[in-house]
């Protein structure tokens, strides 16, 4: 029973264009929700994150967006690079569990063609 | 400064035979992460620490896995007797305890594969 969901295992687009990457959640406890990148051989790293009280949290050229009431996330990379090409995971915390204990979805491979 | 280190970054091994896996994390760091990755389950948390001591295992599929952490700088995942559905890509990780909302800092994995 996957609690964080990321529905399309792939997604390419094109250099300059925006990418959006999708997850959805099932659990209403999450209150806060994280995105990580990995590139092959790599151990995921760190993104960007957002609090379940805020809308949006912007970083350079990343932004994520949270609808609790969907319970849906998007990650916007705008413009995307051949360099952001990677695996993109999403995850979220319960906030009637550990404050450290993340679940994960099982990833959106990206590409961006040059 | 160094990050989370893990060895071996890879292991082939036969079925039945004990399988060892380390993890350094990083210095000052209070929390250590064991993960799991698979094609069919995603990344799976198995089992995290706070200043060495086990908080929660619920996620250790099952006896044959143990997770040691004898001291701040070191921690196992061990797998007896190993079997073929337990290839998976390993990772470790760990976070300070400012916040809780501290991102965890992965090692670069052990890519196990069990014959």
């Amino acid at each position: 029973d996957q609690q964080v969901k990321q529905n399309s295992p792939s997604l390419s687009v094109q250099e300059g264009r925006i990418s959006i990457l999708n997850c959805d959640y099932t659990n209403s406890m999450f209150d806060y929700f994280l995105w990580y990148k990995k590139y092959p051989a790599e151990g995921p790293t760190f993104l960007i994150s957002i609090s379940s009280i805020k809308d949006k949290n912007e970083d350079g050229r990343f932004t994520v967006f949270l609808n609790k009431s969907a319970k849906h996330l998007s990650l916007h990379i705008v413009p995307s690079q051949p360099g952001d090409s990677a695996v993109y995971f999403c995850a979220a915390k319960d906030r009637g569990g550990s404050n450290y204990k993340l679940t994960f979805g099982k990833g959106t491979l990206l590409t961006v063609n040059p | 400064d160094a990050g989370v280190i893990q060895s071996p970054r890879h292991e082939v091994t036969e079925m039945g035979q004990e399988v060892t896996l380390r993890c350094k994390p990083i210095s000052g760091h209070d929390y250590l992460f064991w993960y799991r990755q698979t094609m069919m389950r995603g990344l799976e948390l198995l089992i995290y620490f706070n200043n060495n001591v086990p908080i929660d295992d619920s996620g250790m599929p099952e006896d044959r896995f143990s997770a040691k952490m004898p001291n701040a700088s070191f921690s196992t995942l061990k797998i007896q007797p190993s079997e073929p559905r337990d290839s998976a890509v390993y990772f470790c990780a760990s976070s300070t305890t400012t916040g809780p909302n501290q991102p965890q800092h992965f090692g670069d994995g052990t890519r196990l594969s069990i014959l």
